[in-house]
């Protein structure tokens, strides 16, 4: 069954560093979203993305935050200018659709540590 | 936007006992409620899902069950087994929405 990937499964990083975290959607998906866990607490949506573009986005997704398809296969999330509130787990997803139809698949996530 | 509640934040039950979990959402134009379930250092699966046209769905020892007058909706498993501990979110979605609301996350722990 196709999956999800997600590299590197772990990063530790300077504060003020600039970090790229990969994700590899499901092939026939459309529809790619991050969303980050901080330990102990809940999954919180970051940014959905369709067509090349922004669909949505949280208030968490600010200017220090960017995506980018930059190929048919891989979707980066770019953090600069890392802060300590920056470490988390960060989940890629994809969906073949979007809206309520269509499951979303996470990958295994990229565990971010911002010293 | 939505604000989905879960409830407890951990459970644990003997095995073969039944574990249920509540969730309430906040947003009425929320129409789509899936569980999903993390498994230590894994990612998270769903397991199962309901529409709000629908009140209640089972799926061998999984069901779950949809109140949207209340706003509440809630996961039941049965005869619990020691593959079931694991970590268990609900989530929403609403009808012009992409994105997935998660409530807090359940720690079930099934002691054998």
């Amino acid at each position: 069954e196709p999956e999800v990937t997600q590299t590197p499964s772990h990063q530790v990083t300077q504060m003020g560093q600039e970090v790229i975290l990969r994700c590899v959607p499901i092939s026939n998906h459309l529809y790619f979203y991050w969303y980050r866990q901080i330990l102990g607490q809940k999954v919180e949506f970051l940014v959905s993305f369709y067509n090349n573009e922004i669909s949505e986005k949280s208030e968490i997704f600010d200017d220090q935050f960017s995506v980018e398809r930059p190929d048919g296969s891989n979707f980066t999330l770019k953090i600069r200018s890392t802060k300590l509130e920056d470490s988390a787990m960060y989940f890629c997803a994809s969906s073949e659709s979007g809206g309520v139809t269509y499951e979303q698949y996470f990958g295994p996530g990229t565990r971010l540590t911002v010293t | 936007g939505e604000n989905v509640e879960q409830h407890p934040s951990t459970l644990s039950v003997q095995e073969g006992d039944s574990a249920v979990i509540k969730c309430t959402y906040s947003d009425s134009a929320s129409n789509y409620f899936p569980w999903y379930k993390q498994e230590l250092g894994k990612r998270p699966q769903l397991i199962i899902d309901i529409r709000s046209n629908v009140g209640e769905k089972k799926d061998q020892r999984i069901a779950v069950t949809l109140n949207k007058t209340a706003k509440h909706f809630s996961l039941h498993i049965t005869e619990t087994q020691p593959e079931d501990s694991a970590v268990y979110f609900c989530a929403a979605v609403g009808v012009n929405d992409y994105k997935l609301s998660f409530g807090a996350g359940t720690t079930v722990t099934v002691r054998a």
